[in-house]
């Protein structure tokens, strides 16, 4: 069975300042790994995807993440936090089979400090 | 290019009646997968439809039921309501075409029972 885990439920940081989302996996196979980002009363919105191909991985509005098979983990950066970041951010790993379904976190909720 | 859309964004029910959402996939997919949301946690993988058939299910009783019509559209059906049902209902389009089939999500209907 596939498995998330977001350590942290909320998040502080002040604005300019470097965030960092943890997300560690548990896959039996090889996983596709996600990050995305719900602004409030909106639905999910894709920032970044690890499909085995480079294992730093950059997305959109200057996130990126770095696959670590060894640890497990593919933790979300990002070097200066803008206000417009405030959200709650979810990892997720696929599924096997052909289904591919999403099995996500339980999310992180981040706050950026003026 | 339009992308997920959901229909209706909120709808309120009492317990014991039916519910029928609706959505409309990105335009060139073909797969719809549905996720329910409680409040404050990640979204929970209901089932997946694929040239009209449910391809896999997750832990949801059969209250729950779905169908997807021939312009890939697909509409998710909660019979017997419980106040539990209360949540965001997030619909998620993808294209066999990728292997990793990444999702893009709907902007969500919002259930409340009473």
């Amino acid at each position: 069975a596939q498995s998330v885990t977001q350590l942290g439920s909320h998040v502080s940081v002040s604005e300019g300042a470097l965030v960092l989302l943890r997300c560690n996996y548990s896959s039996s196979v090889p996983p596709y790994l996600f990050w995305y980002v719900q602004y409030p009363n909106q639905g999910l919105q894709l920032l970044l995807k690890y499909t085995s191909a480079a294992t730093l991985v950059k997305g959109i509005n200057g996130f990126e993440a770095e696959f670590k098979k060894s640890e497990t983990s593919f933790h979300l950066t990002k070097p200066s936090a803008h206000m417009s970041d405030a959200a709650e951010y979810f990892c997720a790993v696929s599924g096997p089979g052909s289904a591919r379904q999403l099995t996500f976190g339980s999310g992180t909720q981040l706050t950026v400090l003026p | 290019d339009a992308g997920v859309t959901q229909s209706p964004t909120h709808l309120i029910k009492t317990r014991g009646q039916q519910v029928t959402l609706r959505c409309s996939p990105k335009s060139g997919h073909d797969t719809v997968s549905w996720y329910q949301q409680a409040l404050g946690q990640g979204p929970q993988f209901i089932f997946q439809y694929y040239e009209e058939e449910e391809r896999q299910r997750g832990n949801f009783p059969d209250r729950f039921s779905g169908h997807q019509f021939p312009n890939y559209s697909s509409e998710l059906n909660v019979n017997a309501l419980l106040l539990g049902d209360s949540a965001l209902y997030l619909c998620a389009s993808s294209s066999p075409g990728q292997p990793e089939e990444t999702q893009y999500f709907g902007p969500g209907t919002r259930l409340l029972v009473l």
